[in-house]
């Protein structure tokens, strides 16, 4: 099967970076996904990795090492309205989402 | 703007009567997702189809059924609802192979059984 371990809870402040760590144990898989889903809200999608490396979308970059089991999830300049649960997920026949990081941003 | 709906926000039902969820997309998507969503347990797939009439089971069916008899609509069914059902019910639809994982989700519906 797939575990996939991320940290329950973090805080940051305004304007600062955050990263999200998502580690996973699994023989094989087609891609990482990373969802945003503010409390009450449905996830949406953010960034998927199937390279290793680095994938940047504006503020929000994902990051994969197939061969260390690794994805981050990295928030820049960040914003009151980014406080909200980080969902990674791995596509193998379908998506096999983390129990998500709950993201607190204070001022 | 793309869009998945959810036919209640909130519903209440007694133990034992049939609940009917329904979920609508207007993306034209081929496939189609039902998740339950718990504290602690994160999202788990109950039932997906990747056609008109195609079903396949998830990680956790028991006690769900589903119903796709058009491309942009995807029911489920709980058939005699029990509290352990209790939950958030996520309707989500992507397009096929590669975009599979990049998933569109509905509001949720939100559903007490007491």
């Amino acid at each position: 099967g797939q575990n996939i371990d991320q940290p329950t809870e973090m805080t940051a402040t305004e304007g600062a970076i955050v990263q999200i760590n998502c580690t996973y144990q699994t023989s094989g898989f087609n891609g990482l996904f990373w969802y945003q889903q503010h409390a009450g809200e449905a996830p949406t999608f953010l960034s998927y990795n199937v390279l290793d490396g680095l994938e940047e979308k504006g503020r929000f970059s994902s990051f994969l090492s197939r061969s260390k089991g690794y994805s981050y999830l990295l928030l820049k300049e960040l914003q009151m309205k980014d406080s909200a649960s980080y969902l990674c997920a791995l596509l193998v026949d379908k998506l096999i989402f983390g129990t998500g990081t709950r993201l607190q941003v204070f001022p | 703007d793309v869009k998945v709906t959810q036919s209640s926000r909130y519903l209440v039902k007694r133990t034992g009567e049939k609940v009917f969820l329904e979920c609508v997309q207007d993306m034209d998507h081929e496939n189609m997702f039902w998740y339950r969503q718990d504290p602690g347990l994160g999202l788990r797939l109950i039932y997906f189809s990747y056609d008109v009439k195609m079903k396949e089971k998830g990680d956790i069916p028991e006690g769900y059924s589903v119903s796709r008899e058009k491309k942009e609509r995807f029911s489920l069914i709980l058939e005699s609802a029990s509290t352990n059902q209790t939950s958030m019910y996520l309707c989500a639809s992507s397009f096929v192979g590669g975009g599979r994982g990049e998933q569109y989700f509905g509001p949720g519906t939100r559903l007490t059984v007491t």
